[in-house]
């Protein structure tokens, strides 16, 4: 089993839609959440971390339950240049566990 | 500007010949890490350093060496041990490697052909 899991997609949906995504981890002691966005045949880039509170960007909301262990990620009137893999990730104690990504496609 | 750069861009080897990437960050962060990525597969862990003259194997070192002799530099050598190497390899950095990671930051990466 993946210690950071995701949904691949890909999710297909219309300008203005929202749309969320949910990640599961295995390992109760990761401290540390965060979610990123990778293009096409680009690195990935931070796009927000996940605080225990939840916490909003924007049109982004992340939100993390440490009882069920898993963290979410909604976007709010997506727009096309939203289109990208969004990647899940876990911090254990010295580095990242990367979920392989939720693709995600906006359509005029 | 502060960032992190890598090079090449892209890469062509022929099997059996040993090749090197470079990783440089002027961001004077103390940590460093490189990944790969297959398709449709997330980032696996492939080396990771802490310090200066300090690194630890990640999940597929085999097949892989690193150096840290510098702060600002953690250069990957493909060795022909590594059985399949053609992917897209990434290097990231991160403020400290310690408990609580913080976020890290990505190169541009290199994309890595073995013909």
């Amino acid at each position: 089993r993946k210690e950071v899991e995701q949904d691949p997609g890909p999710f297909n949906v219309p300008e203005g839609a929202t749309v969320a995504f949910n990640c599961t981890y295995s390992n109760s002691a990761s401290q540390s959440f965060f979610w990123y966005r990778q293009d096409c045949r680009k690195e990935p880039k931070l796009l927000m971390s996940v605080y225990s509170s939840g916490n909003e960007d924007g049109r982004f909301t992340a939100q993390l339950n440490r009882a069920s262990q898993y963290i979410s990620l909604l976007i709010r009137d997506s727009k096309l240049s939203d289109s990208a893999t969004y990647l899940c990730v876990a911090t254990r104690v010295r580095d990242m566990r990367f979920g392989a990504g939720t693709r995600l496609t906006v359509k005029p | 500007d502060g960032g992190i750069t890598q090079s090449p861009k892209y890469l062509f080897r022929k099997e059996g010949q040993n090749v090197t990437l470079s990783c440089e960050q002027n961001l004077n962060h103390d940590a460093m890490y490189w990944y790969r990525q297959d398709p449709g597969q997330g980032l696996r862990l492939i080396y990771y350093s802490q310090i200066v003259n300090d690194f630890q194997k990640g999940d597929i070192a085999e097949g892989y060496s690193v150096s840290r002799e510098k702060k600002e530099s953690f250069p990957l050598t493909v060795t022909s041990a590594q059985k399949n190497p053609t992917a897209f390899y990434l290097c990231a950095c991160s403020i400290s490697g310690g408990y609580g990671v913080n976020e890290q930051f990505f190169g541009p990466g290199t994309r890595l052909t073995v013909l």
